[in-house]
């Protein structure tokens, strides 16, 4: 089955701690993407990669951190120093034949 | 800042009327766009697209309408269905401005039987 998978679904952290979110890919896409979402808000860029081994900071990058080892993969680390780490995470595929970003099922974050 | 915006942040229609949700730009340097919808606690599906060289495009009961004089996108369902209650986003795509899709606050539509 093609498509984006994220994992886990549901976190929850305690203040303090980094966690790791994870985006596994087989569409075979160059860009992935991270998006942050808050209740009753749209969606906010926080890192992207637009090849592997390369990642430029989105809008609201301050206290993530991401890696592009693989093209395959987009690993999401929030970091102690994001203040309001709890939403809801989105990772995403780009298809540049086509324009269109894919979406996976997202993981929702919970700091305790 | 965003330059994606919607109208309304909700919409409440009736089973069977036909529903318009709405949304400003204020780029024009934009030439692509999209309409996602978003049901709780998913990610966000992919209704239609349409680029700058085109007023409107329809799909199964979706169409978009693209207004570049006044920067206004426009998606239109007909006979609404209770399983068209979602959030609907739109988002930009702004020429030679990085790789990622900008995106509007929502529009929550409710479809009541």
């Amino acid at each position: 089955d093609g498509g984006i998978t994220q994992s886990p679904k549901y976190l929850f952290r305690k203040e303090g701690q980094n966690v790791t979110l994870s985006c596994e890919q087989n569409l075979n896409h160059d860009a992935m993407y991270w998006y942050r979402q808050d209740p009753g808000q749209g969606l906010r860029l926080i890192y992207y990669s637009q090849i592997v081994n390369d990642f430029q900071k989105g809008d609201i990058a301050e206290g993530y951190s991401v890696s592009r080892e693989k093209k395959e993969s987009f690993p999401l680390t929030v970091t102690s120093a994001q203040k309001n780490p709890t939403a809801f995470y989105l990772c995403a595929t780009r298809d540049w034949d086509t324009g269109e970003l894919f979406f996976g099922e997202g993981s929702r974050l919970t700091v305790l | 800042g965003e330059s994606v915006g919607l109208h309304l942040p909700t919409l409440s229609v009736q089973e069977g009327d036909n529903s318009i949700i709405n949304c400003a730009y204020s780029n024009s340097a934009s030439d692509y766009f999209i309409w996602y919808k978003q049901e709780s606690g998913k990610g966000p599906q992919f209704i239609i697209d349409i680029r700058s060289n085109m007023d409107k495009r329809q799909g199964q009961r979706v169409t978009v309408l693209l207004n570049k004089t006044v920067k206004h996108l426009s998606l239109q369902i007909a006979a609404t269905q209770p399983g068209d209650s979602a959030v609907y986003f739109c988002a930009e795509n702004i020429r030679q401005a990085g790789t990622a899709l900008i995106f509007g606050k929502g529009t929550t539509l409710s479809v009541s039987s």
